[in-house]
Formats: C-alpha cells, sequence, structure tokens
C-alpha cells in the first residue's frame, strides 16, 4: 500500500517570507499524481497544486509550486510571498491509478505570523 | 457552479439513531467520493462511486454504514446504528473522470453521536 509522510506537524513563516512544507511518498509505481490540499480553520478542503508523476516540469499556481523530485519521491510545496490567509493545515496526497485511491499524509499545520 | 453542496453541517445525535448524509456533486461529474476525518485517523477515503456505480467500497468500516447514489446529482451515507466513534467530520467529493483528476470537496458535515 502506498503511504504519505509529511514529516512537519506544525511550522510558521512570517508574512511576506518564503516556507516550503515537505512530502515523501512510498510507491512501486510509475503512473500516479501527487496532489497538495489546504484546510483552513473553516475545515473546507481546497485543491493548491496538482502534479502529474510523468511530467518533469515542476506545478506551479501563482505563489506556490512544487519541487518534485521523482526518484526521491519527495513533493515539497513552496509557498513565497506567505499571507495571513495562507494560515491552513495542508494536506500531501498520492494518487494511485491501480488502487484507484487518494491517500493522505497526516497533515502540516502552517501559520503565518504578521 | 455551486460547488459540491453537503448537508447537514452539522448534526448531534444520540447513540443508536439512525443518521443520513447527503450530498449533491457539482454538475458534469461523473466521479463521487465519500471520505472521513478524524484526529485519530485523518482523512479515510469510504466508497467511490463512478457513474453512479459503487467501485470501492473497502473503506467503510463495517456493515452499519450504507451509500446510495441513486442519480448523478445526489448521495446518501447513511449509519444506522450510529455510535460514539462515528463521530467525525465526512466529506464528499466530487470528480469530472475519476480520481486521478482534482476531487473538489464539499463542506463537510461534522457529526457528533453522544
Amino acid at each position: 500500500a502506498q503511504t504519505v509522510t509529511q514529516s512537519q506537524p506544525e511550522m510558521s513563516v512570517q508574512e511576506a517570507e518564503t516556507v516550503t512544507l515537505s512530502c515523501t511518498y512510498d510507491t512501486s509505481e510509475s503512473n500516479y499524481y501527487l496532489f497538495w490540499y489546504k484546510q483552513p480553520p473553516s475545515r473546507q478542503m481546497i485543491l493548491v497544486i496538482r502534479q502529474e508523476a510523468y511530467k518533469q516540469q515542476n506545478a506551479t499556481e501563482n505563489r506556490f509550486s512544487v519541487n518534485f523530485q521523482k526518484a526521491a519521491k519527495s513533493f515539497s510545496l513552496k509557498i513565497s510571498d506567505s499571507q495571513l490567509g495562507d494560515t491552513a493545515m495542508y494536506f500531501c496526497a498520492y494518487y494511485s491509478g491501480s488502487a484507484r485511491q487518494l491517500t493522505f499524509g497526516s497533515g502540516t499545520q502552517l501559520t503565518v505570523l504578521p | 457552479d455551486a460547488g459540491v453542496i453537503q448537508s447537514p453541517r452539522h448534526e448531534v445525535t444520540e447513540m443508536g439513531q439512525e443518521v443520513t448524509l447527503r450530498c449533491k456533486p457539482i454538475s458534469g461529474h461523473n466521479s463521487l467520493f465519500w471520505y472521513r476525518q478524524t484526529m485519530m485517523r485523518g482523512l479515510e477515503l469510504l466508497i467511490y462511486f463512478n457513474n453512479n456505480v459503487p467501485i470501492d467500497d473497502s473503506g467503510m468500516p463495517e456493515d452499519r454504514f450504507s451509500a446510495k447514489m441513486p442519480n448523478a446529482s445526489f448521495s446518501t451515507l447513511k449509519i444506522q446504528p450510529s455510535e460514539p466513534r462515528d463521530s467525525a467530520v465526512y466529506f464528499c467529493a466530487s470528480s469530472h473522470s475519476g480520481g486521478a483528476d482534482t476531487q473538489y470537496f464539499g463542506p463537510g458535515t461534522r457529526l457528533t453521536v453522544l
């Protein structure tokens, strides 16, 4: 079974600074998809970014970008110019084509400090 | 589009009672997912429908849980009888086509079983 590990339960960053959240996963598959979701205090799960494993280019969405290292099975999220509204729990998730399941990590609580 | 709609947003019930959670997916999406979120176990997939047909219900914890999708615009998750350990936030999500596509989550139903 695939596992997703987020080794940082909590992080904080000053407003306008840059922060990187780490995620590693374990798989023997070659075709899969990776996601970062955020869950603010409202508890709504919101997609931040999506990466297809067969694409070498790292995905970006405005201030959010990933560093996808397929060989190392690493998928970190970089948030640039952090804003107070970025305060949330961030979940890394792996989609297995064979199991047809989305497996979530345990989450990283990010707090942006004014 | 209105997004994924779930009702009720909060449910408080007593042990032994039947609970029904409802979900309306985004129009045009043909895949629907039910998740449960707890502090102890994180986010877990309960069941996945594709074109209204249950594809994978291996995450359904026991026979007390059942899910239906009578048409493309409505799904229910039923717990009968409910137990205190069922207390959790239950999310419904939908995607255009399968789990590899971005899953859009509803606001969740917070269930408390006394």
